[in-house]
């Protein structure tokens, strides 16, 4: 089945610097999905992204998705406390429908 | 957006006992929805998919007959913990897909505890 790589394991940075999380599969992906997940909450929907080289913004996060669409990264300029919490990204799973599969996530620390 | 309401958001239990969670669409109607079980500081694992009148689909490795679901209307679907033990203890979440687009929306989760 498929399987998505999803890099680094853990992040902790100081306020201000940057941060970059990366999804690698090894197959296509039809799209891929981003969302974040807040210590003791649930996982929240950033974006959503479908085309062969994609890039969007929100703020200070910028998404983008590969070529070949195998690959995804997640990048937060100047990052704030806010901004603390696991994010994931999340792909199709099979089977049709909205089932998705999520990588396994990278927990993002901010220090002031 | 979409809102997913879960009930409850946690429960401590005694082994051998059993659980029930309810996963509610507040409004939109939800056809299908997913339920996830994620332990401490890991990813979001599909445990099965909820179809509105008709049986789930569990992913493998997933005892149909421990976690047993229902689908009754199109707002409402149940997870039941059958016969809970210790290593059941974890975080489940369950999510509906919005009527338009693809992403998840999710409840905000039932974190059991099994003494």
């Amino acid at each position: 089945g498929q399987q998505v790589m999803q890099i680094p394991q853990y992040q902790h940075v100081q306020e201000g610097e940057d941060f970059t999380t990366y999804c690698n599969s090894s197959t296509t992906l039809s799209n891929i999905q981003w969302y974040k997940q807040r210590p003791g909450g649930h996982p929240v929907f950033l974006i959503q992204l479908v085309k062969s080289g994609e890039v969007k913004k929100q703020k200070r996060l910028t998404f983008q998705f590969g070529e070949a669409k195998k690959n995804s990264s997640l990048h937060i300029t100047a990052t704030q406390t806010t901004d603390v919490g696991t994010y994931f990204c999340a792909f199709p799973g099979g089977g049709g429908g909205n089932k998705l599969t999520f990588g396994t996530g990278t927990q993002l620390k901010v220090e002031l | 957006g979409a809102v997913v309401s879960q009930h409850p958001s946690w429960v401590i239990c005694k082994s051998g006992t059993s659980v029930k969670i309810e996963c509610r669409s507040l409004d939109f109607q939800a056809t299908t929805m997913f339920w996830y079980r994620q332990f401490p500081k890991q990813s979001l694992m599909l445990m099965a998919t909820s179809n509105e009148g008709s049986k789930a689909t569990y992913e493998q490795g997933v005892e149909k007959d421990k976690f047993l679901i229902n689908h009754a209307s199109l707002t409402l679907s149940t997870l039941t913990v059958t016969s809970a033990h210790p290593e059941d203890s974890s975080f489940y979440i369950c999510s509906a897909a919005g009527v338009k687009d693809e992403k998840l929306f999710f409840g905000s989760g039932t974190q059991l505890s099994v003494l």
